[in-house]
């Protein structure tokens, strides 16, 4: 079985602050993990994937996450952020070879001038 | 990078009629295509998977007889909703995954959903 939580259905930050989205996982096997972004009415839009090479995982638009096994987190950050960046983000696990991914319930990204 | 095009982008029908809605892939072969449903504000919810040729295999829940899925070619699926409801409206996403897309381990490729509202 797989499952991810993410912490925070909505965060805020100012422009130019850190952006930090908690995601934590369950799997009873190693997992890849993905984070995904939305824009409103439109689709998922792959920003990073975990497939069990390094941990530190960078992705587009200045994004990266880091896969920690001990707290079973994969959370995403962004040194800066940017008023484009506001959006809904999905973390997401896929424990086996059947492609299913399971998706978190998003965390809706806000960004305040 | 793959494409996958879904259309319509959004479609409003009258309870009772049926609606199609098409998902393709545009430059890979897609073996696995999956059909998600979207509420607001929460997240997306697996309805169906389908591989090319063969029946799509639904989520505990779904109704296969109200959500068929074709995916009779490897660029193409559909998702028809039979009989629609209000509770029917919902955003619904297709996603891709097959030759030419990278790391099959997941449905990398999604389409940009359809709205549909059923009034």
């Amino acid at each position: 079985a797989q499952s991810v939580t993410q912490l925070g259905s909505h965060v805020s930050v100012s422009e130019g602050a850190l952006v930090l989205l908690r995601c934590n996982y369950s799997s009873s096997v190693p997992p890849y993990l993905f984070w995904y972004v939305q824009y409103p009415n439109q689709g998922l839009q792959l920003l990073l994937k975990y497939t069990s090479a390094a941990t530190l995982v960078k992705g587009i638009n200045g994004f990266e996450a880091e896969f920690k096994k001990s707290e079973t987190s994969f959370h995403l950050t962004k040194p800066s952020a940017h008023m484009s960046d506001a959006a809904e983000y999905f973390c997401a696990v896929n424990s086996g070879g059947y492609q299913k991914v399971t998706f978190g319930t998003g965390t809706k990204l806000q960004v305040i001038p | 990078g793959a494409v996958v095009s879904q259309h319509p982008s959004w479609v409003i029908c009258k309870s009772g009629t049926s609606v199609k809605i098409e998902c393709r892939s545009l430059d890979f072969q897609a073996t696995t295509m999956f059909w998600y449903r979207q509420f607001p504000k929460q997240s997306l919810m697996l309805m169906a998977t389908s591989n090319e040729g063969s029946k799509a295999t639904y989520e505990q829940g779904v109704e296969k007889d109200k959500f068929l899925i074709n995916h009779a070619s490897l660029t193409l699926s559909t998702l028809t909703v039979t009989s629609a409801h209000p509770e029917d409206s919902s955003f619904y996403i297709c996603s891709a995954s097959g030759q030419g897309t990278t790391g099959g381990i997941s449905p990398l490729h999604f389409g940009n959903g359809t709205r549909l509202t059923v009034t």
